[in-house]
């Protein structure tokens, strides 16, 4: 079956860090852009960035770029999203979702269960 | 940057009514533009993909079209699953945005 299988749900503290996985099965991993959205809490869909697991070519979102840092395994089928130092604000559910085509990135059209993440003191 | 605007933010209708969702952006955008349903507790599915095409395995009551500003996401027959929010989402050069939703409830 072709899916994305994330990590689950985590509680964390302000400061703490966290890496989030994405496991493709059922196509070949390496050739397909994966990316990371995020749905806050009374908000809707906000791009963070994206990796090409082929050759680990990463793009951010602007207002993310710094935050947090996108790797990719393609020996395990693996990607990640990982937080250096978490805030209340990144509480929200991230999902990780295949680009469309092969040769770039437009629209995603395999998506991830979601991780809910909650940062809270 | 491009900036993308639903309307309506929220609407009400009932089943069988004919359902209209527009998307407007700051720039011309050609047609790189996608749609997405995402229901309460799932994640999204794409539904459209530059502006008109219709994904594979998707019903054919579901329908987008236009260019360069101007797009409309049309259900033509509201059925009780299509509840949800939907989303328009424009990509260039690796940078993606999405508009900020249209929730749809039945009446």
């Amino acid at each position: 079956e072709v899916q994305l299988v994330q990590s689950g749900a985590d509680m964390k503290k302000p400061g703490d860090s966290l890496k989030i996985s994405c496991k493709g099965a059922g196509y070949n991993f390496p050739s397909y852009w994966i990316v990371w959205v995020r749905l806050m809490p009374g908000k809707g869909l906000e791009w963070m960035g994206c990796i090409h697991p082929g050759n680990s070519q990463t793009k951010y979102s602007p207002s993310l770029q710094g935050q947090i840092t996108i790797t990719a395994d393609k020996s395990i089928s693996t990607a990640y999203l990982q937080f250096n130092s978490l805030k209340a604000s990144d509480t929200a559910i991230y999902y990780c979702a295949r680009g469309k085509r092969v040769v770039t990135i437009d629209a995603f059209d395999l998506w991830g269960q979601g991780t809910m993440v909650t940062v809270s003191s | 940057d491009i900036q993308l605007t639903q309307s309506p933010s929220s609407l009400a209708a009932s089943v069988g009514d004919r359902v209209t969702i527009t998307c407007q952006a700051s720039h011309d955008i050609n047609n790189y533009l996608n749609w997405y349903q995402q229901k309460p507790g799932e994640a999204p599915r794409l539904l459209i993909y530059d502006a008109s095409n219709l994904e594979r395995g998707v019903p054919s009551r579901f329908s987008g079209s236009g260019s360069g500003t101007d797009f409309t996401f049309i259900i033509s027959s509201l059925q009780p699953e299509d509840i949800a929010t939907y989303y328009c989402q424009h990509y260039i050069n690796y940078s993606f945005t999405f508009g900020p939703g249209t929730r749809l409830e039945i009446e």
